[in-house]
C-alpha cells in the first residue's frame, strides 16, 4: 500500500519570500515521488521527481524537492516565489519496485501575494 | 510536439445517460493511465493500459465504468447510467519509458 500526506490545505506566502509545501509518503518498496502542479482548468504538469540519486532534486520554475528517507518526507521549495507561482500543487507517490499508478496527495493551494 | 489531448472538455449529462470521453495520448507512449479527480481531492487511479492490453481496473468505482485502447493508441472511458457522484474532472496520462506520466487538461463530467 502507498499513501501521500500534504498536512497543508492552503500556504500563503508573500513574494520574493522562500517557500515550502510538505509532503510526507508511505511505501512499501522504494519510493518514486513526484510533484505536479495545476492551475485553474488545465491539467497537472510535471515538477519533478525523485527516483534516485541525490537526495536534492531541481525541477521546473527554480522549484526543488529534498528526499528525506528518515522522515518519509519530500518537501517542494522555492528560494523566491513569485506570484505567478499561485497554485495547486500536489505531491506524488509510486512503488518503484512494483507500482505504476501515481497515489496523489489531496494537494496544497498555494497562494503567492504581492 | 503536442501533448495529451482530451475531448469533450466539458460534458454535462442527465442521471442515466451514457457518456464517453476519449483520450489522446502523446505519439509513442506505451503506458496510458485513467485517473478520477473529485472536487478538493487529489486525482484517484481508475485504470492502466499498456498498448492495447487492459492491465489494471481496479480503480474502476462500478461496473458502470468501462475503458478501452483498441489500437494501443486513443482510449475512451464510457460511463454507463451515469449517476450524480461520477461528476468529477477525468484525467488521462500517458508515459513514454521513463518515470512521469504526462496529464491532459481533462474532462470536466457534471451529471444533473
Amino acid at each position: 500500500a502507498q499513501s501521500v500526506a500534504q498536512p497543508e490545505d492552503q500556504v500563503n506566502v508573500a513574494e520574493g519570500n522562500p517557500l515550502t509545501v510538505k509532503c510526507t509518503y508511505s511505501v512499501s518498496g522504494n519510493p518514486y515521488l513526484f510533484w505536479y502542479v495545476q492551475y485553474p482548468n488545465r491539467g497537472l504538469q510535471f515538477l519533478l521527481k525523485y527516483i534516485t540519486g541525490d537526495n536534492l532534486v531541481k525541477g521546473s520554475y527554480g522549484f526543488e524537492a529534498e528526499f528525506n528517507k528518515s522522515q518519509t518526507s519530500f518537501h517542494l521549495k522555492k528560494p523566491s516565489a513569485l506570484v505567478s507561482d499561485s497554485a495547486l500543487y500536489f505531491c506524488a507517490v509510486r512503488d518503484g519496485n512494483s507500482g505504476y499508478a501515481l497515489n496523489f496527495g489531496k494537494g496544497t493551494s498555494l497562494l503567492v501575494t504581492p | 510536439g503536442a501533448g495529451v489531448s482530451q475531448s469533450p472538455r466539458y460534458k454535462v449529462a442527465k442521471r442515466g445517460q451514457d457518456v464517453a470521453l476519449r483520450c489522446d495520448p502523446i505519439s509513442g507512449h506505451v503506458s496510458l493511465f485513467w485517473y478520477q479527480q473529485a472536487l478538493g481531492q487529489g486525482p484517484e487511479f481508475l485504470t492502466y493500459f499498456q498498448n492495447e492490453a487492459q492491465l489494471d481496473k481496479s480503480g474502476l468505482p462500478s461496473d458502470r465504468f468501462f475503458a478501452e485502447r483498441p489500437e494501443g493508441s486513443v482510449s475512451t472511458l464510457k460511463i454507463q447510467r451515469t449517476q450524480q457522484e461520477d461528476s468529477a474532472v477525468y484525467l488521462c496520462a500517458s508515459r513514454p519509458p521513463g518515470n512521469e506520466q504526462f496529464f491532459g487538461p481533462g474532462t470536466r463530467l457534471t451529471v444533473l
